[in-house]
Protein backbone atom coordinates (compact mmCIF):
# COMPACT_ATOMS: atom_id res chain seq x y z
CA UNK A 1 0.00 0.00 0.00
CA UNK A 2 1.13 3.47 -0.66
CA UNK A 3 2.73 5.59 1.69
CA UNK A 4 0.42 9.13 3.14
CA UNK A 5 1.41 12.12 4.83
CA UNK A 6 -0.75 13.87 7.17
CA UNK A 7 -0.03 16.94 9.27
CA UNK A 8 0.00 15.76 13.36
CA UNK A 9 -2.39 18.10 14.51
CA UNK A 10 -4.93 20.73 13.52
CA UNK A 11 -7.92 23.07 15.47
CA UNK A 12 -11.01 23.73 13.75
CA UNK A 13 -13.32 25.79 15.19
CA UNK A 14 -17.16 24.62 15.94
CA UNK A 15 -19.67 25.20 13.07
CA UNK A 16 -16.99 25.63 11.00
CA UNK A 17 -15.87 23.52 7.99
CA UNK A 18 -12.87 21.02 8.67
CA UNK A 19 -10.56 20.25 5.66
CA UNK A 20 -8.05 17.35 6.90
CA UNK A 21 -5.32 17.01 4.09
CA UNK A 22 -3.64 14.13 2.94
CA UNK A 23 -0.71 13.70 0.24
CA UNK A 24 -0.20 10.13 -0.92
CA UNK A 25 2.24 10.73 -4.02
CA UNK A 26 2.78 7.17 -5.24
CA UNK A 27 -0.42 5.95 -5.03
CA UNK A 28 -0.84 3.50 -7.83
CA UNK A 29 -3.89 3.72 -9.84
CA UNK A 30 -6.02 0.62 -8.82
CA UNK A 31 -5.57 2.49 -5.54
CA UNK A 32 -8.17 4.22 -3.27
CA UNK A 33 -8.14 6.87 -0.84
CA UNK A 34 -10.43 5.75 2.20
CA UNK A 35 -11.04 7.74 5.16
CA UNK A 36 -11.63 6.30 8.72
CA UNK A 37 -11.56 8.23 12.11
CA UNK A 38 -10.96 7.13 15.92
CA UNK A 39 -12.59 8.81 18.47
CA UNK A 40 -10.52 8.17 22.16
CA UNK A 41 -10.77 4.85 23.20
CA UNK A 42 -13.03 3.45 20.53
CA UNK A 43 -12.30 1.26 17.59
CA UNK A 44 -12.28 3.52 14.23
CA UNK A 45 -14.80 4.52 12.38
CA UNK A 46 -15.16 4.13 8.58
CA UNK A 47 -15.64 7.33 7.08
CA UNK A 48 -15.81 7.76 2.98
CA UNK A 49 -13.40 6.20 0.40
CA UNK A 50 -12.72 7.29 -3.16
CA UNK A 51 -10.90 6.71 -6.38
CA UNK A 52 -10.22 9.40 -8.30
CA UNK A 53 -13.96 11.40 -8.21
CA UNK A 54 -14.69 13.75 -5.49
CA UNK A 55 -17.56 11.66 -3.31
CA UNK A 56 -19.51 12.84 -1.11
CA UNK A 57 -21.90 11.08 1.98
CA UNK A 58 -24.01 11.82 5.03
CA UNK A 59 -20.46 12.33 7.11
CA UNK A 60 -18.41 14.20 4.93
CA UNK A 61 -16.72 14.97 0.98
CA UNK A 62 -13.47 13.61 -0.22
CA UNK A 63 -12.17 15.66 -2.58
CA UNK A 64 -8.82 14.01 -4.42
CA UNK A 65 -6.80 16.40 -6.63
CA UNK A 66 -6.65 15.63 -10.59
CA UNK A 67 -3.32 13.80 -10.53
CA UNK A 68 -4.33 11.91 -7.13
CA UNK A 69 -1.17 12.47 -5.06
CA UNK A 70 -3.13 14.40 -2.75
CA UNK A 71 -6.76 14.47 -0.95
CA UNK A 72 -8.72 16.36 1.59
CA UNK A 73 -11.00 15.18 4.08
CA UNK A 74 -14.04 17.84 4.13
CA UNK A 75 -16.49 17.53 7.48
CA UNK A 76 -18.50 20.58 6.26
CA UNK A 77 -19.92 21.98 9.80
CA UNK A 78 -17.74 20.29 12.49
CA UNK A 79 -18.52 19.65 15.87
CA UNK A 80 -17.29 18.55 19.69
CA UNK A 81 -17.92 15.09 18.48
CA UNK A 82 -15.82 14.85 15.35
CA UNK A 83 -13.29 15.58 17.93
CA UNK A 84 -10.67 12.31 17.22
CA UNK A 85 -7.65 10.93 14.91
CA UNK A 86 -8.55 10.76 11.37
CA UNK A 87 -6.24 8.11 9.12
CA UNK A 88 -5.59 8.47 5.62
CA UNK A 89 -5.15 5.03 3.96
CA UNK A 90 -4.71 4.16 0.49
CA UNK A 91 -5.02 0.50 -0.76
CA UNK A 92 -6.24 -1.59 -3.43
CA UNK A 93 -10.19 -1.77 -2.89
CA UNK A 94 -11.61 -5.32 -1.83
CA UNK A 95 -7.52 -6.13 -0.55
CA UNK A 96 -7.65 -8.95 1.45
CA UNK A 97 -5.17 -7.44 3.71
CA UNK A 98 -5.12 -5.67 6.70
CA UNK A 99 -5.17 -2.34 7.18
CA UNK A 100 -1.76 -0.40 7.27
CA UNK A 101 -2.42 3.19 9.98
CA UNK A 102 -0.06 5.80 10.26
CA UNK A 103 0.23 8.36 13.15
CA UNK A 104 -2.97 9.98 11.42
CA UNK A 105 -4.53 13.67 12.33
CA UNK A 106 -5.33 14.59 15.66
CA UNK A 107 -8.63 17.17 15.15
CA UNK A 108 -9.56 18.77 18.08
CA UNK A 109 -12.82 21.16 17.44
CA UNK A 110 -13.22 23.96 19.87
CA UNK A 111 -15.94 25.52 20.81
CA UNK B 1 -22.71 0.53 7.61
CA UNK B 2 -22.37 -3.37 8.97
CA UNK B 3 -22.14 -3.41 12.66
CA UNK B 4 -19.09 -5.09 14.39
CA UNK B 5 -19.35 -5.75 18.66
CA UNK B 6 -16.96 -7.26 20.69
CA UNK B 7 -16.89 -8.81 23.75
CA UNK B 8 -15.93 -7.90 26.93
CA UNK B 9 -15.29 -4.20 26.61
CA UNK B 10 -12.74 -4.33 29.18
CA UNK B 11 -11.30 -7.31 31.18
CA UNK B 12 -8.70 -7.64 34.03
CA UNK B 13 -6.69 -10.40 34.49
CA UNK B 14 -3.54 -11.62 37.07
CA UNK B 15 -0.98 -12.91 34.88
CA UNK B 16 -0.73 -15.73 33.92
CA UNK B 17 -3.64 -16.42 32.93
CA UNK B 18 -5.32 -16.86 30.21
CA UNK B 19 -8.04 -14.19 28.02
CA UNK B 20 -10.78 -14.66 25.56
CA UNK B 21 -12.06 -11.81 23.06
CA UNK B 22 -14.89 -12.03 21.63
CA UNK B 23 -15.60 -10.23 17.69
CA UNK B 24 -18.77 -10.98 15.93
CA UNK B 25 -20.41 -9.12 12.53
CA UNK B 26 -23.96 -8.80 13.67
CA UNK B 27 -25.33 -7.85 10.12
CA UNK B 28 -23.38 -9.72 7.74
CA UNK B 29 -21.40 -12.65 6.74
CA UNK B 30 -17.75 -11.82 7.89
CA UNK B 31 -15.37 -13.37 5.33
CA UNK B 32 -12.47 -11.88 6.67
CA UNK B 33 -11.63 -10.88 10.13
CA UNK B 34 -8.50 -8.98 11.36
CA UNK B 35 -7.11 -8.47 14.70
CA UNK B 36 -5.37 -5.48 15.89
CA UNK B 37 -3.76 -3.90 19.12
CA UNK B 38 -3.09 -0.34 19.89
CA UNK B 39 -0.77 0.59 22.51
CA UNK B 40 -1.38 3.99 24.63
CA UNK B 41 -0.61 7.02 22.25
CA UNK B 42 0.22 5.24 19.12
CA UNK B 43 -1.37 3.57 15.91
CA UNK B 44 -3.23 0.92 15.62
CA UNK B 45 -1.22 -2.48 14.91
CA UNK B 46 -2.57 -5.57 12.93
CA UNK B 47 -1.97 -8.54 14.68
CA UNK B 48 -3.42 -11.25 12.52
CA UNK B 49 -5.54 -11.75 9.51
CA UNK B 50 -8.38 -14.98 9.49
CA UNK B 51 -10.26 -16.86 7.26
CA UNK B 52 -13.61 -18.47 8.16
CA UNK B 53 -12.75 -21.99 8.37
CA UNK B 54 -8.95 -21.66 7.77
CA UNK B 55 -5.99 -20.93 10.18
CA UNK B 56 -5.09 -17.35 10.75
CA UNK B 57 -2.37 -15.49 9.45
CA UNK B 58 0.23 -13.94 11.63
CA UNK B 59 1.82 -10.60 11.41
CA UNK B 60 6.12 -10.45 11.46
CA UNK B 61 6.66 -10.45 15.04
CA UNK B 62 3.08 -11.72 16.68
CA UNK B 63 3.58 -14.88 18.53
CA UNK B 64 0.88 -17.14 16.87
CA UNK B 65 0.92 -19.88 19.39
CA UNK B 66 0.61 -17.06 22.66
CA UNK B 67 -2.28 -15.43 20.45
CA UNK B 68 -5.04 -18.10 19.42
CA UNK B 69 -7.23 -17.10 17.07
CA UNK B 70 -10.08 -18.99 15.86
CA UNK B 71 -12.48 -18.30 13.25
CA UNK B 72 -14.97 -20.94 13.13
CA UNK B 73 -17.96 -19.37 11.69
CA UNK B 74 -18.83 -16.40 9.33
CA UNK B 75 -19.93 -13.79 12.13
CA UNK B 76 -17.29 -14.91 15.34
CA UNK B 77 -14.01 -14.83 15.80
CA UNK B 78 -11.87 -15.31 18.87
CA UNK B 79 -8.52 -13.87 20.20
CA UNK B 80 -7.49 -15.82 23.29
CA UNK B 81 -4.46 -14.53 25.08
CA UNK B 82 -2.44 -17.25 26.80
CA UNK B 83 -0.33 -16.48 29.88
CA UNK B 84 -0.66 -13.27 29.81
CA UNK B 85 1.78 -10.81 31.08
CA UNK B 86 1.84 -7.12 32.09
CA UNK B 87 3.41 -6.15 28.28
CA UNK B 88 0.35 -7.74 26.90
CA UNK B 89 -1.79 -4.98 28.48
CA UNK B 90 -3.65 -3.14 25.52
CA UNK B 91 -6.78 -2.23 23.47
CA UNK B 92 -7.46 -4.73 21.35
CA UNK B 93 -9.77 -4.30 18.37
CA UNK B 94 -11.35 -6.60 15.38
CA UNK B 95 -12.65 -5.26 12.14
CA UNK B 96 -14.39 -7.04 9.44
CA UNK B 97 -15.60 -6.78 5.79
CA UNK B 98 -17.87 -9.85 3.54
CA UNK B 99 -20.88 -9.99 2.35
CA UNK B 100 -24.98 -9.01 3.14
CA UNK B 101 -27.25 -10.60 0.56
CA UNK B 102 -25.93 -9.12 -2.54
CA UNK B 103 -23.99 -6.48 -0.82
CA UNK B 104 -20.13 -6.73 -0.95
CA UNK B 105 -18.45 -4.77 1.72
CA UNK B 106 -14.97 -3.83 0.70
CA UNK B 107 -14.66 -1.12 3.36
CA UNK B 108 -13.91 -2.93 6.92
CA UNK B 109 -15.91 -2.04 9.87
CA UNK B 110 -14.35 -1.98 13.15
CA UNK B 111 -15.72 -3.41 16.59
CA UNK B 112 -14.93 -0.98 19.91
CA UNK B 113 -12.79 -3.07 20.90
CA UNK B 114 -11.84 -4.48 24.16
CA UNK B 115 -9.00 -3.11 26.64
CA UNK B 116 -6.80 -5.29 28.36
CA UNK B 117 -5.20 -5.28 31.87
CA UNK B 118 -3.32 -7.66 32.71
CA UNK B 119 -1.93 -7.53 36.86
Amino acid sequence: DAKTTQPTSMDCAEGRAANLPCNHSTISGNEYVYWYRQIHSQGPQYIIHGLKNNETNEMASLIITEDRKSSTLILPHATLRDTAVYYCIVRVRGGADGLTFGKGTHLIIQP
Amino acid sequence: GAVVSQHPSWVICKSGTSVKIECRSLDFQATTMFWYRQFPKQSLMLMATSNEGSKATYEQGVEKDKFLINHASLTLSTLTVTSAHPEDSSFYICSAFGTSGIRTYNEQFFGPGTRLTVL
